[in-house]
């Protein structure tokens, strides 16, 4: 029988080329964001994050936007390398719910070396 | 540092079998968390405890899921009887003050 299951965003980019992976959020009471990197058989791995007083963030190859306006959130991931084929997800926090964290469904990079 | 240990990394059961799954997370981290991955659901956070106390276990699906922190080192996340639906991957995940959380390698478990 068919399987139904979560349909995850995919992304293809080429090699050294940029990445962007979008990410929705839900509550404009969220305060925290982190990005997750999850390779295939392992568990999420931190990436980076920004609070709600900050539009961007930068780390190493890798930027966060936040829009607090539009709720929105974006990874963006230069010069991308084929070790950064992975799930991405975005994390939020909500003040009100203490510590939780609440995950989206996550989006599909797959780099084309 | 060893970072969020988690055993088994892999069972497989059989249906009615008690499963108990183990985490150790990061010293000093005062929550921890558990979660279970499934490609129906995605991500879903079960339970989590604030200095080896239970803040939130509306995420637990059933009575038949229990989980425990008797110390800031160990955790337990029981399963009885456990259910063909119950397969999945189970993480644990420990944070720090500053809320960043770090998760363990998970527990890939197969009911039959």
């Amino acid at each position: 029988g068919e399987s139904v299951g979560l349909h995850l965003p995919t992304l293809s980019v080429q090699e050294g080329d940029n990445s962007i992976i979008n990410c929705a959020y839900s509550n404009s009471a969220s305060d925290y964001f982190i990005w997750y990197k999850q390779e295939s058989g392992k568990g999420p791995q931190f990436i980076i994050d920004i609070r709600s007083n900050m539009d961007k963030r930068q780390g190493q190859r890798v930027t966060v936007l936040l829009n607090k306006t539009v709720k929105h959130l974006s990874l963006q991931i230069a010069a991308t390398q084929p070790g950064d084929s992975a799930v991405y997800f975005c994390a939020e926090n909500i003040p009100e719910t203490g510590n939780q964290f609440y995950f989206g469904t996550g989006t599909s990079l797959t780099v084309i070396p | 540092d060893a970072g969020v240990i988690q055993s088994p990394r892999h069972e497989v059961t059989e249906m009615g079998q008690e499963v108990t799954l183990r985490c150790k997370p990061i010293s000093g981290h005062n929550s921890l968390f558990w979660y279970r991955q499934t490609m129906m659901r995605g991500l879903e956070l079960l339970i989590y405890f604030n200095n080896n106390v239970p803040i939130d276990d509306s995420g637990m699906p059933e009575d038949r899921f229990s989980a425990k922190m008797p110390n800031a080192s160990f955790s337990t996340l029981k399963i009885q009887p456990s259910e063909p639906r119950d397969s999945a991957v189970y993480f644990c995940a420990s944070q720090d003050d500053r809320n960043e959380q770090f998760f363990g390698p998970g527990t890939r478990l197969t009911v039959l």
